[in-house]
């Protein structure tokens, strides 16, 4: 069956410091994957996506992901956090007709 | 309209009581779904329009549960006889509808917290 696995529940990073979130995937065919933002009160935003290609992609926010389908991972970077990126992070991968998404990661910036 | 627009934002019932929560999504979006977030969790499949038609509802709980979307723009989720379980952020997102379907690029709602008391 498919899944996504969010290894870290809750991170706290300093400001200016580097990030990297976690996922891990089960999907037997080629696998779609996605990394949402959702702030308080706010609905899912999406960081950036994989489909195929080069294995490294760029999203909105200064955000990054790379695929590495040998670890069945898709983890998250950004190489200096801002005090506003602090929020809940969702993986997921597009299985069939819909989206399965991982628990989230909720991201703390502390100064 | 601009983004997905969920209403009502809040709803607190009484279990036992019948809800309705109303989604109108973006313009020209042909593909509509609903999510449910319980606390803690992310977002979990309940069902997919293509169209006015519901082309995967594999998600929803049980019978109590249903959703429309007759004229192919606007849906509501409906849920019988609610349940204190039931309570959580229901989320919908709707897309352009491409193939395979699990490529499509989803928008969201800021969602409807059901409260069942």
């Amino acid at each position: 069956a498919q899944s996504v696995t969010q290894p870290d529940i809750h991170i706290t990073v300093s400001e200016g410091a580097s990030l990297e979130l976690r996922c891990n995937y089960s999907y037997g065919a080629t696998p779609y994957l996605f990394w949402y933002v959702q702030s308080p009160g706010q609905g899912l935003q999406l960081l950036l996506k994989y489909f195929s290609g080069d294995t490294l992609v760029q999203g909105i926010k200064g955000f990054e992901a790379e695929f590495k389908r040998s670890q069945s991972s898709f983890n998250l970077r950004k190489p200096s956090v801002h005090w506003s990126d602090a929020a809940e992070y969702f993986c997921a991968v597009g299985a069939g007709t819909a989206l399965i998404f991982g628990k989230g990661t909720t991201l703390s910036v502390s100064s | 309209g601009a983004g997905v627009s969920q209403t009502p934002s809040n709803k607190v019932t009484e279990k036992g009581k019948y809800v309705e929560l109303r989604c109108d999504p973006i313009s020209g979006h042909t593909a509509l779904y609903w999510y449910r977030q319980s606390l803690g969790q992310g977002p979990e499949f309940l069902i997919y329009f293509q169209g006015t038609g519901a082309a995967d509802d594999s998600g929803l709980p049980n019978d109590r549960f249903f959703a429309v979307r007759p004229e192919g723009s606007v849906s509501t989720l409906k849920i019988q006889r609610t349940e204190r379980g039931d309570s959580a952020v229901y989320l919908c997102a709707s897309s352009f509808a491409g193939t395979p379907s699990g490529a499509n690029v989803l928008t969201f709602g800021a969602g409807s917290r059901l409260t069942v008391l």
